[in-house]
């Protein structure tokens, strides 16, 4: 398995507090992803990092926020959380060699909130 | 944008039976396609891949797929289904320009022993 941790692996927090989400990795990658997944919608990209300071939005953007200071390191947080963002959250990884090569996933972080 | 479509979102099966899982996607670039597998309370890891050549790709645990660019399809097969193949499958297409990987829906398999 690829080098990638990810922290909290579970959380339940209330409703309009802060939360963050950490992606640590050992591969030294230059890209980083943030998934959500949720039944009958299959995972939705959040926001991506290409580099350290690097970062865009995804599809789902709304309502989260990213951080990239050094490579290893990929933090989601979301500002005030809503019972709307209680999911399967994913950090993925991939290296910089061209196109041709695939992401590899964390273990995953399920946050609830209530 | 991008998008992929996998029409079954969930399958049953019994062991032994032959299986196809469907994919289309929507782009009208060199496209790099991908199979991953999400076993119970795990997280995803790829079957296989397709960046170019032969246009059927085989992967691990007997699965294979086929690109098929005239319908944009990228279709998943395995002859003969295991219990162990209980599982939900996603097919994800990435362009190489933006990097992102965009995944279908998924879908749901059960066998049944």
């Amino acid at each position: 398995d690829a080098g990638i941790t990810q922290s909290p692996r579970h959380k339940v927090t209330e409703t309009g507090t802060p939360v963050t989400l950490r992606c640590h990795q050992t591969e030294n990658h230059r890209y980083m992803y943030w998934y959500r997944q949720d039944p009958g919608h299959g995972l939705r990209l959040i926001h991506y990092s290409y580099g350290v300071k690097d970062t865009d939005k995804g599809e789902v953007s709304d309502g989260y926020s990213v951080s990239r200071s050094k490579t290893e390191d990929f933090l989601l947080t979301l500002e005030s959380a809503t019972s709307s963002q209680t999911s399967v959250y994913f950090c993925a990884i991939r290296d910089f060699l061209g196109m041709n090569t695939e992401a590899f996933f964390g273990q995953g972080t399920r946050l609830t909130v209530v | 944008a991008q998008s992929v479509s996998q029409h079954n979102h969930h399958v049953i099966l019994s062991e032994a039976a032959s299986l196809e899982l469907g994919c289309n996607y929507s782009y009208g670039g060199t496209v790099n396609l991908f199979w991953y597998v999400q076993y119970p309370g795990q997280h995803l890891q790829l079957l296989l891949k397709y960046f170019s050549g032969d246009p059927l790709v085989k992967g691990i645990k007997g699965f294979e797929a086929e690109f098929i660019k005239s319908k944009f399809s990228f279709n998943l097969r395995k002859p003969s289904v295991q219990w162990s193949d209980t599982a939900e499958y996603f097919c994800a297409v990435n362009d190489g320009r933006t990097y992102k990987y965009i995944f279908g829906t998924g879908t749901r398999l059960k066998v049944l022993a």
